[in-house]
């Protein structure tokens, strides 16, 4: 089982569509929880960390669910500008220092 | 701006070729990361520096080498490249990596990447 999963996508919706994507995650000593966005060949950037209160930016809303370790992102009025594949993130401790563990993502596509 | 640079952006090197791959920081962050990031794949982390300190993880070749000779400066050395090398190689920072143990959000801010091309 991965350590964190995905439904990959794509999604295809038209603009002004809501649209929420899910990630579950398998370690239950994950502290830290994110949603990363990529857009196509460039680099992860971050969108948002997710608490256990839920959290909204603007038309984006994160929620967690530590009991099911289960991850949710919900983009409301989507704009042709958010077409990206958005990475589901949790950190843990690793003795060291903090891991990240990336989804694979989900490839969201905006249409007009 | 504060930021992570990497350089060059695009390198192509032949197979056996070793190459290196650089980055810099102006965060003044303590951790520095390499990823390996394939197409279509999450991000794999290779190695990070908390500081001086070295931290390889167990399924990084040996091929993968690294070097910081100062906080602001981490390298990536690929001693003998092979078709399967070929990749985005991301590096990122965050300030503290959770070892002081404080209530850190563990964030960490990525470099544009250097696309590797091996021939």
């Amino acid at each position: 089982r991965k350590e964190v999963e995905q439904d990959p996508g794509p999604f295809n919706v038209p603009e002004g569509a809501t649209v929420a994507f899910n990630c579950t995650y398998s370690n239950s000593a994950s502290q830290s929880f994110f949603w990363y966005r990529q857009d196509c060949r460039k680099e992860p950037k971050l969108l948002m960390s997710v608490y256990s209160s839920g959290n909204e930016d603007g038309r984006f809303t994160a929620q967690l669910n530590r009991a099911s370790q289960y991850i949710s992102l919900l983009i409301r009025d989507s704009k042709l500008s958010d077409s990206a594949t958005y990475l589901c993130v949790v950190a843990f401790y690793g003795g060291a220092t903090n891991k990240l563990i990336f989804g694979t993502g989900t490839l969201l596509a905006v249409q007009p | 701006d504060a930021m992570v640079i990497q350089n060059p952006r695009y390198q192509v090197t032949q197979f056996g070729k070793p190459v290196t791959l650089s980055c810099s920081q102006t965060l003044n962050h303590n951790v520095m990361y390499w990823y390996q990031q394939k197409s279509s794949q999450a991000p794999k982390l290779l190695f990070h520096y908390y500081d001086k300190d070295f931290n390889n993880e167990a399924d990084t070749p040996d091929n993968f080498q690294s070097r910081r000779p100062n906080t602001s400066f981490c390298f990536l050395d690929i001693r003998s490249p092979g078709l399967g090398d070929a990749a985005m190689y991301l590096c990122a920072t965050s300030r503290d990596g959770g070892r002081t143990g404080t209530s850190g959000r563990y964030e960490q801010y990525f470099g544009p990447g250097t696309r590797l091309t091996v021939t």
